[in-house]
C-alpha cells in the first residue's frame, strides 16, 4: 500500500520563527489534506490540497503531485501552533485515508 | 456551522459493558468512516459507509459494529468492550469517497476500558 512519510518527526521553535514541514508519499493520490492535532486531541483541518498552493493567514501549503510531496509552511509561529501536524492521503481506488507519522511541533514563548 | 459531532468526548467504562459512540454530520455527506488512533500505530480505519445501509470493514473491524440507517448518523458500537479497545476514536465524513472531496473529522472520543 501507499506509504506516507513526514519530516522532521520533531521540531522545537522559538515563538516568531518560521518552519517547513514535509510530506512524501509513495504513489499517486486523489486527495491530500493537512491537519493539526491540538493538545486536546482534536484534528483540525488546515488544507485540502491535492495539488497547487494555498494560503490561510500564517500558514500555506504546496503539493507537487507529480513529484509526490507536499509542504506545509508556518510563518511567525505562535505557542498555539504547538501540537502534531499530519498529512493524510487518499490513494486511488481505496476508501480510506492514510496518515503520515506526523511532525510534533513545540513552540516556545 | 458545518461539522461532525461525536458523543461522548470522554468515556471510561468496564470490560464487557456495551457502549455506543455517536457520530452525526450536518453536511449531507454520503461517505462516513471511523478511525482509531493509538501511540505508535497512527490512525487506522475501523469501518466505513458509502451511503445509507452500505457499510464495509476497514483495517481493524474486530470487536466493533456500525450501522447507517440515516444519512447523517453513523454510530460505532462496542458490544463487549475490552481493554485493547482503549483508544482515541474519530469519525469522519466527506461528500463522497473519491477525488476532489475534503474529509471532515469529529472532535474525537477518548475511550478507556478498564
Amino acid at each position: 500500500g501507499i506509504q506516507v512519510e513526514q519530516s522532521p518527526p520533531d521540531l522545537i521553535l522559538q515563538e516568531g520563527a518560521n518552519s517547513t514541514l514535509r510530506c512524501n508519499f509513495s504513489d499517486s493520490v486523489n486527495n491530500l489534506q493537512w491537519f493539526h492535532q491540538n493538545p486536546w486531541g482534536q484534528l483540525i483541518n488546515l488544507f485540502y490540497i491535492p495539488s497547487g498552493t494555498k494560503q490561510n493567514g500564517r500558514l500555506s501549503a504546496t503539493t507537487v503531485a507529480t513529484e509526490r510531496y507536499s509542504l506545509l509552511y508556518i510563518s511567525s509561529s505562535q505557542t498555539t501552533d504547538s501540537g502534531v501536524y499530519f498529512c493524510a492521503v487518499l490513494s486511488s481506488g481505496t476508501y480510506k485515508y492514510i496518515f503520515g507519522t506526523g511532525t510534533r511541533l513545540k513552540v516556545l514563548a | 456551522e458545518a461539522q461532525v459531532t461525536q458523543n461522548p468526548r470522554y468515556l471510561i467504562t468496564v470490560t464487557g459493558k456495551k457502549l455506543t459512540v455517536t457520530c452525526s454530520q450536518n453536511m449531507n455527506h454520503e461517505y462516513m468512516s471511523w478511525y482509531r488512533q493509538d501511540p505508535g500505530l497512527g490512525l487506522r480505519q475501523i469501518y466505513y459507509s458509502m451511503n445509507v445501509e452500505v457499510t464495509d470493514k476497514g483495517d481493524v473491524p474486530e470487536g466493533y459494529k456500525v450501522s447507517r440507517k440515516e444519512k447523517r448518523n453513523f454510530p460505532l458500537i462496542l458490544e463487549s468492550p475490552s481493554p485493547n479497545q482503549t483508544s482515541l476514536y474519530f469519525c469522519a465524513s466527506s461528500l463522497s469517497q473519491g477525488g476532489n472531496t475534503e474529509a471532515f473529522f469529529g472532535q474525537g472520543t477518548r475511550l478507556t476500558v478498564v
